[in-house]
């Protein structure tokens, strides 16, 4: 069965860095979506992405953050100067129109 | 705004036991209501879902039913294993995102 896959699996990086994560969406599906969940906390929405530009954002993607589909198979979340709090596991989902979110296995993201 | 409602964890069970995790959702219009579940170190996978109301989600021996008058989607399992210990989680769809529950940590003892 076709999946969503995430790299790299666990990323640390230092405060005030740049950190880029990558997913590789199921072929066929066209929406694209980037979810956080900081640890013992829900799952939460950060972006959809659909056509090559962001379809809704939540309060939490502020200007730090920046999503791109650089070529025609990745999807990647980037964050400008992380802080502390970025700290949290990112989910990548896709989906087909009308059709159920498929997640990736996530990126650990540990802020030191 | 829209949000999902779960009871909290964790749920400890023997193997056999009937399984019973609360759903309860505030929605404007008629979203799709999910289960996901997240074994261990592993990401979020779809385990059932439901579009409309009465429509009843299944699989693995889970069954969920979309109630709209009680705005419920109580999962249930009649006989749970041990390899059914994970965290669950119920969200609903609501436009271009997923909105999920905070999540019931499930243990089932040998």
């Amino acid at each position: 069965e076709p999946e969503v896959t995430q790299t790299p699996s666990h990323q640390v990086t230092q405060m005030g860095q740049e950190v880029i994560l990558r997913c590789v969406p199921i072929s066929n599906h066209l929406y694209f979506y980037w979810y956080r969940q900081i640890l013992g906390q829900k799952v939460e929405f950060l972006v959809s992405f659909y056509n090559n530009e962001i379809s809704e954002k939540s309060e939490i993607f502020d200007d730090q953050f920046s999503v791109e589909r650089p070529d025609g198979s990745n999807f990647t979340l980037k964050i400008r100067s992380t802080k502390l709090e970025d700290s949290a596991m990112y989910f990548c989902a896709s989906s087909a129109e009308n059709q159920p979110q498929h997640f990736g296995d996530g990126t650990r993201l540990s802020i030191l | 705004g829209n949000s999902v409602t779960q009871m909290e964890g964790p749920v400890t069970l023997s193997e056999e036991a009937f399984l019973t995790i609360n759903c309860t959702y505030t929605a404007t219009g008629y979203p799709s209501l999910f289960w996901y579940v997240q074994y261990p170190g592993e990401g979020l996978q779809l385990l059932l879902k439901a579009t409309k109301a009465d429509d009843k989600g299944s699989n693995k021996g889970f069954e969920a039913t979309y109630r709209k008058e009680t705005t419920s989607f109580h999962l249930e399992k009649g006989s749970v294993q041990v390899s059914d210990s994970a965290v669950y989680f119920c969200a609903l769809s609501s436009w271009a995102k997923i909105i999920f529950g905070s999540g019931t940590r499930l243990s089932i003892r040998p």
